[in-house]
């Protein structure tokens, strides 16, 4: 049980364009998703939380405009990196909860290089 | 605002050399302390949750144990496959938010 998927896994994109990352909790319902990114070597720095149907709260120094994020069911996350530049390439891992666990179960992780 | 450190960062051992990674944490409150496994290009994956003093968990090869500073993370008898980045995290009463700490990364020769 509690597993996480998402897509894509690795993505690559020219400057300028907008990417988005989907994270679906696959067979519990997640009240509660997160959003991380890690950057070689380095460990993992929360960017926002998101409660299913509002408004994502995100961290200190994540522009909101940036990364768009939108929680609209209990199993699907979606996080839209737009306007990407190089300085975005990253590994972008979500995770999930349950109401009912204080646990987070991750995602694989998607890879995303921004040419 | 809760802070973890983990010791050391990396850690070379012997199949069957037995060894403990260390975090130590301060939070506010604490509702639970946790580890992950990461594998190289991959998500954490769960291993423990602690909640108080005192309390121990087992999987297979690993022990997990926390006091009111600190948690230490016990490898029995390591394996070449328990290499893995190891990651602690403190979630604190306020809200779900896990902090975590910069990982150490244990490598197991045959």
């Amino acid at each position: 049980g509690a597993v996480v998927s998402q897509h894509p896994s690795r993505v690559i994109c020219k400057s300028g364009t907008s990417v988005k990352i989907e994270c679906r909790s696959l067979d519990f319902q997640a009240t509660t998703m997160f959003w991380y990114r890690q950057f070689p070597k380095q460990s993992l720095m929360l960017m926002a939380t998101s409660n299913e149907g509002s408004k994502a709260t995100y961290e200190q120094g994540v522009e909101k405009d940036k990364f768009l994020i939108n929680h609209a069911s209990l199993t699907l996350s979606t996080l839209t990196v737009t306007s990407a530049h190089p300085e975005d390439s990253s590994f972008y891992i979500c995770s999930a909860r349950s109401a009912s666990h204080n646990e987070q179960f991750f995602g694989p992780g998607t890879r995303l290089t921004v040419l | 605002e809760d802070q973890v450190t983990q010791s050391p960062e990396a850690l070379r051992l012997q199949e069957g050399e037995s060894s403990s990674l260390n975090c130590s944490y301060t939070v506010s409150g604490l509702r639970g302390l946790f580890w992950y496994r990461q594998d190289p290009g991959k998500g954490p994956e769960f291993l423990f949750t602690l909640y108080s003093a005192g309390e121990e968990k087992e999987k297979e090869r690993l022990k997990a144990t926390l006091t009111k500073k600190e948690s230490f993370l016990h490898i029995t008898a390591p394996k070449p496959e328990d290499s893995a980045t190891y990651l602690c995290a403190v979630q604190g009463l306020s809200d779900y938010k896990l902090s975590f700490g910069a990982g150490t990364t244990v490598t197991v020769r045959a």
